[in-house]
């Protein structure tokens, strides 16, 4: 069964430097997603991509946050400057064509900025 | 911003019990969908509703739209120790972003 693929699990980084997450979303799927899981809150919308550009991002994602799909496969979250209140669980999700709504979740990576 | 909160926060049961829990939201949304999450994992779907008063299975989880599109419930029955978890509703409004909004979340604990 198609599923979303992550990496790292776990990025360990220091406060102001970069880290980029990866993800492979399911391979025919047309819509991509962000979400973050700060320890033992709610799942939070940062950012949702389609036809290679952003179409709606939530307030946490600043100027210090991008997105990028640069090839057909890889979906990338990009953290330009690290801060403490960044560590948290990321997760990439994925739909398919207009008209399904549903959306498959990774595996998460879990950075923490120290 | 939406609020979407879920009752109870934790639960308790016995292997075997049957288990109800809702999801009440402060705005309308035309789809639901409830998902799962194991310890340090991420969000697994488990049921997806379209149509306000839909009732629909997955094995022994199935799951309801509300009447008013403000609320949604799920009922696991005959639960087993694997159902031991966090159950999320997550809520959206159909459009070309369609971003999930979750609930606040449903501990499940199952003991022998």
């Amino acid at each position: 069964e198609p599923e979303v693929t992550q990496t790292p699990s776990h990025q360990v980084t220091q406060m102001g430097q970069e880290v980029i997450l990866r993800c492979v979303p399911i391979s025919n799927h047309l819509y991509f997603y962000w979400y973050r899981q700060i320890l033992g809150q709610k799942v939070e919308f940062l950012v949702s991509f389609y036809n290679n550009e952003i179409s709606e991002k939530s307030e946490i994602f600043d100027d210090q946050f991008s997105v990028e799909r640069p090839d057909g496969s890889n979906f990338t979250l990009k953290i330009r400057s690290t801060k403490l209140e960044d560590s948290a669980m990321y997760f990439c999700a994925s739909r398919g064509r207009a008209g399904s709504y549903e959306q498959y979740f990774g595996p998460g990576t879990r950075l923490t900025v120290t | 911003g939406q609020q979407l909160n879920q009752s109870p926060q934790s639960m308790f049961i016995q292997e075997g019990e049957d288990v109800s829990m809702n999801c009440t939201s402060s705005s309308i949304f035309n789809t639901w969908l409830w998902y799962k999450q194991d310890p340090g994992e991420g969000p697994v779907l488990l049921i997806a509703l379209y149509k306000a008063g839909e009732l629909t299975s997955n094995g022994r989880l199935t799951a309801q739209f509300g009447i008013t599109r403000k609320d949604s419930f799920l009922n696991i029955s005959a639960s087993i120790p694997s159902d031991v978890g966090i159950y999320f509703c997550a809520g959206l409004y159909t459009g070309t972003a369609s971003k999930l909004t979750f609930g606040t979340g449903t501990r499940l604990q199952v003991t022998l």
